[in-house]
């Protein structure tokens, strides 16, 4: 089985540009989750979603990041201005269930450079 | 507060030795579950194993055991025989059924093989 897709691999951007980062969960798991790493913060939960609605985005640094699930198998998640402060590796991940019960899958990871 | 604590930062081992990984946690919450994940050079995070609270029992798979002990709210993590390609980054996580789908990520003890 194919496990969480994300698109693109790397991202080098300049800042001031618009960035969009995708990913396909698990094929019947109705929980998604976008994650960012960093050397200074670790991993931290940017916004998660539960059957395509986004449950809770507080995690969401602020109001230049956006994301969308249109449907049960793709969401992205958009950066508009990208800011050199931007630059990580962000994650998205997926679980058949929430609460815990569940491990999340993570995917491969997209490293965006923000220059 | 930090809920999980990965006191270990970097640990090195020379191949063939055993090594063991400490987490622990912090929470109220009498049902949660803990995670253990592996992220090797490459970037993606590998789930390795989740325990509920209510299950004690060690678990072991291989060359990895795990042992948790509520009494002292450890997850500890040991890989016997060590071998190079265990090299990485290992996370420790919890996840409370009262806060629903937060995972709780540790900040990581980078493992290095020598051989």
């Amino acid at each position: 089985d194919a496990g969480v897709i994300q698109s693109p691999r790397h991202e080098v951007t300049e800042m001031g540009q618009e960035v969009t980062l995708r990913c396909k969960p698990i094929s019947g798991h109705d929980y998604l989750f976008w994650y960012r790493q960093t050397m200074m913060r670790g991993l931290e939960l940017l916004i998660y979603f539960n059957n395509n609605v986004p449950i809770d985005d507080s995690g969401m640094p602020e109001d230049r990041f956006s994301a969308k699930m249109p449907n049960a198998s793709f969401s992205t998640l958009k950066i508009q201005p990208s800011e050199p402060r931007d630059s990580a590796v962000y994650f998205c991940a997926s679980s058949l269930l929430g609460g815990g019960r569940n491990e999340q899958y993570f995917g491969p990871g997209t490293r965006l450079t923000v220059t | 507060a930090q809920k999980v604590t990965q006191a270990q930062t970097e640990i090195s081992v020379v191949e063939k030795e055993d090594v063991t990984l400490d987490c622990v946690y912090e929470t109220r919450d009498t049902t949660y579950y803990l995670f253990w994940y592996k992220q090797p050079p490459s970037g993606e995070l590998v789930f390795l194993i989740r325990r509920n609270s209510f299950d004690e029992q060690n678990e072991i798979s291989g060359r990895y055991s795990w042992n948790f002990q509520k009494s002292t709210s450890s997850f500890n993590f040991t890989i016997t025989a060590s071998q190079v390609v265990d090299s990485a980054v290992y996370f420790c996580a919890l996840s409370e059924a009262q806060t629903g789908n937060q995972f709780y990520f540790g900040t990581g003890t980078s493992l290095t093989v020598i051989p």
